[in-house]
Protein backbone atom coordinates (compact mmCIF):
# COMPACT_ATOMS: atom_id res chain seq x y z
CA UNK A 1 0.00 0.00 0.00
CA UNK A 2 1.16 3.40 -1.01
CA UNK A 3 2.31 5.31 2.32
CA UNK A 4 0.80 8.63 3.96
CA UNK A 5 1.68 11.25 5.93
CA UNK A 6 -0.19 12.38 8.93
CA UNK A 7 1.09 15.14 11.32
CA UNK A 8 1.81 14.03 14.79
CA UNK A 9 -0.56 15.80 16.73
CA UNK A 10 -3.32 18.53 16.42
CA UNK A 11 -5.38 20.31 18.96
CA UNK A 12 -8.92 22.11 19.22
CA UNK A 13 -11.46 23.23 21.33
CA UNK A 14 -14.07 21.97 21.86
CA UNK A 15 -17.34 22.59 19.83
CA UNK A 16 -15.16 23.84 16.92
CA UNK A 17 -14.86 22.20 13.53
CA UNK A 18 -11.59 20.13 13.14
CA UNK A 19 -9.62 19.56 9.64
CA UNK A 20 -7.64 16.42 9.69
CA UNK A 21 -5.19 16.46 7.05
CA UNK A 22 -3.32 13.42 5.28
CA UNK A 23 -0.75 13.94 2.53
CA UNK A 24 -0.62 10.35 0.03
CA UNK A 25 1.54 11.68 -2.90
CA UNK A 26 1.92 7.86 -4.46
CA UNK A 27 -1.87 6.97 -4.66
CA UNK A 28 -2.70 4.88 -6.91
CA UNK A 29 -6.34 4.48 -9.00
CA UNK A 30 -7.28 1.99 -7.22
CA UNK A 31 -6.62 3.17 -3.96
CA UNK A 32 -9.61 4.09 -1.48
CA UNK A 33 -8.97 6.59 1.56
CA UNK A 34 -9.40 4.91 5.02
CA UNK A 35 -9.83 6.82 8.25
CA UNK A 36 -10.15 4.92 11.74
CA UNK A 37 -9.35 6.43 15.20
CA UNK A 38 -8.33 5.00 18.31
CA UNK A 39 -9.78 6.08 21.33
CA UNK A 40 -7.93 5.48 24.72
CA UNK A 41 -7.43 2.10 25.97
CA UNK A 42 -9.79 0.57 22.94
CA UNK A 43 -8.87 -0.98 19.48
CA UNK A 44 -9.15 1.66 16.67
CA UNK A 45 -12.92 1.75 14.54
CA UNK A 46 -13.71 2.62 11.06
CA UNK A 47 -14.33 6.19 10.78
CA UNK A 48 -15.34 6.58 6.41
CA UNK A 49 -13.41 5.84 3.09
CA UNK A 50 -13.99 7.17 -0.32
CA UNK A 51 -12.48 6.75 -3.51
CA UNK A 52 -12.58 10.62 -5.68
CA UNK A 53 -16.28 12.37 -4.22
CA UNK A 54 -16.23 13.55 -1.03
CA UNK A 55 -18.12 11.35 2.05
CA UNK A 56 -20.16 12.15 4.51
CA UNK A 57 -21.51 10.02 7.50
CA UNK A 58 -22.44 10.79 10.77
CA UNK A 59 -18.94 10.49 12.43
CA UNK A 60 -17.64 12.54 9.59
CA UNK A 61 -16.91 14.11 6.29
CA UNK A 62 -14.05 13.13 4.04
CA UNK A 63 -12.84 15.43 1.72
CA UNK A 64 -10.91 14.28 -1.29
CA UNK A 65 -8.52 16.45 -2.96
CA UNK A 66 -9.41 16.48 -7.21
CA UNK A 67 -5.61 14.78 -7.88
CA UNK A 68 -6.24 12.33 -4.61
CA UNK A 69 -2.92 13.31 -3.31
CA UNK A 70 -4.09 14.27 0.04
CA UNK A 71 -7.66 14.00 2.06
CA UNK A 72 -9.00 15.78 5.00
CA UNK A 73 -10.99 14.33 7.72
CA UNK A 74 -13.47 16.88 8.81
CA UNK A 75 -15.17 16.34 11.75
CA UNK A 76 -17.83 19.05 12.41
CA UNK A 77 -18.38 19.87 15.84
CA UNK A 78 -15.83 18.32 18.08
CA UNK A 79 -16.70 16.85 21.72
CA UNK A 80 -14.28 15.60 24.50
CA UNK A 81 -14.82 12.14 22.95
CA UNK A 82 -13.83 12.61 19.80
CA UNK A 83 -9.74 13.19 21.81
CA UNK A 84 -8.04 10.24 20.03
CA UNK A 85 -5.60 9.21 17.38
CA UNK A 86 -6.66 9.49 13.84
CA UNK A 87 -5.04 6.91 11.30
CA UNK A 88 -5.13 7.54 7.51
CA UNK A 89 -4.56 4.48 5.71
CA UNK A 90 -4.74 3.77 1.78
CA UNK A 91 -6.37 0.22 0.44
CA UNK A 92 -6.32 -1.13 -2.81
CA UNK A 93 -8.94 -3.79 -3.44
CA UNK A 94 -7.60 -5.15 -6.49
CA UNK A 95 -7.33 -8.88 -7.67
CA UNK A 96 -3.81 -8.97 -6.79
CA UNK A 97 -3.91 -6.50 -3.68
CA UNK A 98 -1.13 -6.36 -1.00
CA UNK A 99 -3.22 -7.08 2.21
CA UNK A 100 -0.52 -6.19 4.40
CA UNK A 101 -2.52 -3.11 5.85
CA UNK A 102 -0.08 -0.84 7.10
CA UNK A 103 -1.07 1.83 9.95
CA UNK A 104 1.28 4.73 10.85
CA UNK A 105 1.40 6.54 14.17
CA UNK A 106 -1.76 8.67 13.14
CA UNK A 107 -2.48 12.08 14.60
CA UNK A 108 -3.13 12.55 18.21
CA UNK A 109 -5.91 15.27 18.57
CA UNK A 110 -6.03 16.78 21.81
CA UNK A 111 -9.37 18.79 22.51
CA UNK A 112 -9.70 21.44 24.87
CA UNK A 113 -12.75 22.07 27.13
CA UNK B 1 -17.70 -5.19 16.78
CA UNK B 2 -18.00 -7.57 14.02
CA UNK B 3 -18.10 -10.43 16.24
CA UNK B 4 -14.99 -10.46 17.85
CA UNK B 5 -13.29 -11.97 20.65
CA UNK B 6 -9.80 -12.10 22.14
CA UNK B 7 -8.57 -14.04 24.73
CA UNK B 8 -7.42 -13.73 27.10
CA UNK B 9 -7.60 -10.11 27.99
CA UNK B 10 -4.33 -9.92 29.90
CA UNK B 11 -1.84 -11.96 30.43
CA UNK B 12 1.45 -11.91 32.42
CA UNK B 13 4.45 -14.43 31.87
CA UNK B 14 8.22 -14.99 32.38
CA UNK B 15 10.48 -14.41 29.49
CA UNK B 16 11.34 -17.75 27.38
CA UNK B 17 7.60 -19.70 27.88
CA UNK B 18 4.91 -19.96 25.11
CA UNK B 19 2.13 -17.80 24.51
CA UNK B 20 -0.63 -18.44 22.36
CA UNK B 21 -3.00 -15.45 22.18
CA UNK B 22 -6.62 -16.82 20.43
CA UNK B 23 -8.86 -15.00 17.97
CA UNK B 24 -12.04 -15.85 17.14
CA UNK B 25 -14.52 -14.27 14.90
CA UNK B 26 -18.21 -15.80 14.44
CA UNK B 27 -19.42 -14.05 10.65
CA UNK B 28 -16.51 -16.27 8.16
CA UNK B 29 -14.38 -13.28 7.52
CA UNK B 30 -12.12 -14.60 5.12
CA UNK B 31 -9.31 -11.95 6.34
CA UNK B 32 -7.83 -12.19 9.76
CA UNK B 33 -4.86 -10.01 11.04
CA UNK B 34 -2.33 -9.66 13.56
CA UNK B 35 -0.85 -6.21 15.05
CA UNK B 36 0.88 -4.95 18.23
CA UNK B 37 0.85 -1.43 19.45
CA UNK B 38 3.50 0.17 21.61
CA UNK B 39 3.79 3.63 22.73
CA UNK B 40 5.38 5.66 20.07
CA UNK B 41 5.34 3.26 17.62
CA UNK B 42 1.38 3.10 16.24
CA UNK B 43 -0.01 -0.35 15.40
CA UNK B 44 1.97 -3.06 13.45
CA UNK B 45 1.29 -5.75 11.38
CA UNK B 46 2.25 -8.79 12.72
CA UNK B 47 1.01 -11.40 10.73
CA UNK B 48 -2.34 -11.95 8.17
CA UNK B 49 -4.35 -14.95 7.16
CA UNK B 50 -6.54 -15.10 3.78
CA UNK B 51 -8.08 -18.24 4.42
CA UNK B 52 -7.75 -21.51 6.58
CA UNK B 53 -3.93 -22.50 6.31
CA UNK B 54 -3.05 -19.35 4.12
CA UNK B 55 -1.01 -17.00 6.51
CA UNK B 56 1.63 -14.27 5.54
CA UNK B 57 3.94 -12.26 7.30
CA UNK B 58 3.54 -8.54 8.26
CA UNK B 59 6.37 -5.39 9.12
CA UNK B 60 7.32 -7.45 12.69
CA UNK B 61 6.90 -11.08 12.01
CA UNK B 62 10.15 -12.25 14.30
CA UNK B 63 9.31 -14.44 17.01
CA UNK B 64 5.87 -15.46 16.02
CA UNK B 65 3.91 -17.82 14.32
CA UNK B 66 0.40 -17.90 13.56
CA UNK B 67 -1.78 -20.05 12.48
CA UNK B 68 -5.36 -20.72 11.56
CA UNK B 69 -6.93 -24.38 10.97
CA UNK B 70 -10.35 -23.30 10.81
CA UNK B 71 -12.06 -19.55 9.25
CA UNK B 72 -13.47 -18.48 12.85
CA UNK B 73 -9.67 -19.05 14.78
CA UNK B 74 -6.52 -16.76 13.89
CA UNK B 75 -3.93 -18.03 16.45
CA UNK B 76 -0.58 -16.03 17.38
CA UNK B 77 2.03 -17.63 19.15
CA UNK B 78 5.00 -16.29 20.94
CA UNK B 79 7.29 -19.45 20.83
CA UNK B 80 9.86 -18.20 23.82
CA UNK B 81 8.58 -15.03 24.92
CA UNK B 82 10.91 -11.84 25.21
CA UNK B 83 10.68 -8.46 27.27
CA UNK B 84 10.63 -6.69 23.86
CA UNK B 85 7.24 -8.56 23.24
CA UNK B 86 5.60 -6.90 26.05
CA UNK B 87 2.75 -5.01 24.28
CA UNK B 88 -0.74 -4.53 23.64
CA UNK B 89 -2.06 -7.05 20.72
CA UNK B 90 -5.14 -6.47 18.32
CA UNK B 91 -6.52 -9.21 16.06
CA UNK B 92 -8.81 -7.52 13.44
CA UNK B 93 -10.94 -9.00 10.37
CA UNK B 94 -11.64 -6.62 6.94
CA UNK B 95 -15.15 -6.84 5.48
CA UNK B 96 -16.34 -5.72 2.28
CA UNK B 97 -18.70 -2.78 2.12
CA UNK B 98 -18.90 0.58 -0.06
CA UNK B 99 -16.43 -1.21 -2.61
CA UNK B 100 -13.41 -1.32 -0.20
CA UNK B 101 -12.88 -3.08 2.74
CA UNK B 102 -13.82 -1.81 6.47
CA UNK B 103 -11.06 -3.25 9.10
CA UNK B 104 -12.92 -4.43 12.77
CA UNK B 105 -10.48 -5.16 15.49
CA UNK B 106 -11.17 -6.68 19.12
CA UNK B 107 -10.60 -5.02 21.87
CA UNK B 108 -7.24 -6.21 22.20
CA UNK B 109 -4.93 -8.01 24.95
CA UNK B 110 -2.05 -6.95 27.26
CA UNK B 111 0.68 -9.03 27.63
CA UNK B 112 3.36 -8.75 29.83
CA UNK B 113 6.54 -10.52 29.45
CA UNK B 114 8.83 -10.35 32.98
Amino acid sequence: DAKTTQPNSMESNEEEPVHLPCNHSTISGTDYIHWYRQLPSQGPEYVIHGLTSNVNNRMASLAIAEDRKSSTLILHRATLRDAAVYYCILRDVGVDRDDKIIFGKGTRLHILP
Amino acid sequence: DAGITQSPRHKVTETGTPVTLRCHQTENHRYMYWYRQDPGHGLRLIHYSYGVKDTDKGEVSDGYSVSRSKTEDFLLTLESATSSQTSVYFCAISELAGGSEKLFFGSGTQLSVL
